[in-house]
């Protein structure tokens, strides 16, 4: 099974700032996913982001608020620009192996 | 894809069987319905997965009938650490794509 990290594990931001979310594998997987979850709510899936090609986001995403970054194939990073109120979520990175596994999450909390 | 409809929330007691119901009304012939779970402040991990009548594992049982149209989880004699939330999601094996429905947020009292 892979085993995923994220770093911050939370983190408290002003509004109209941006913050960058790592998330690392101790495997090469091919896919790697972004997901929100707001608070007391289900996740709902940011992006794809594979190695070598432009991250695929999902409707109401876009990529000018949440750039992504996929240099190799163990590491990406997840950035939330220009941050309201409102993106205060979990931020949970996740990857397909034979499962599909979830890291921790990144608390972000922006005021 | 297909969505998926079960409870809220359920409460069950220390050592009792818990069943939770899934409704995939619309599900296609090649979908698997996989469950997870989820404790507060860590991400989801994947329970039990399967396509038909029935799956078992070391932590739970799956139960597929034969029109596929709903699935129940089974936890055998739960704890307290079974207290999580519990998503039924449904989709072709292999798929990245999951919809996560609202989740049924079972709560295991002594």
């Amino acid at each position: 099974s892979a085993v995923i990290s994220q770093k911050p594990s939370r983190d408290i931001c002003q509004r109209g700032t941006s913050l960058t979310i790592q998330c690392q594998v101790d495997s090469q997987v091919t896919m790697m996913f972004w997901y929100r979850q707001q608070p007391g709510q289900s996740l709902t899936l940011i992006a794809t982001a594979n190695q070598g090609s432009e991250a695929t986001y999902e409707s109401g995403f876009v990529i000018d608020k949440f750039p992504i970054s996929r240099p190799n194939l163990t590491f990406s990073t997840l950035t939330v620009s220009n941050m309201s109120p409102e993106d205060s979520s979990i931020y949970l990175c996740s990857v397909k192996d034979n499962e599909q596994f979830f890291g921790p999450g990144t608390r972000l909390t922006v005021l | 894809l297909a969505k998926t409809t079960q409870p809220i929330s359920m409460d069950s007691y220390e050592g009792q069987e818990v069943n939770i119901t899934c409704s995939h009304n619309n599900i296609a012939t090649n979908d698997y319905i996989t469950w997870y779970q989820q404790f507060p402040s860590q991400g989801p991990r994947f329970i039990i997965q399967g396509y038909k009548t029935k799956v078992t594992n070391e932590v739970a049982s799956l139960f597929i009938p034969a029109d596929r149209k709903s699935s129940t989880l089974s936890l055998p004699r739960v704890s307290l650490s079974d207290t999580a939330v519990y998503y039924c999601l449904v989709g072709p094996r292999g798929t990245y794509k999951y919809i996560f429905g609202t989740g049924t947020r079972l709560k295991v009292l002594a």
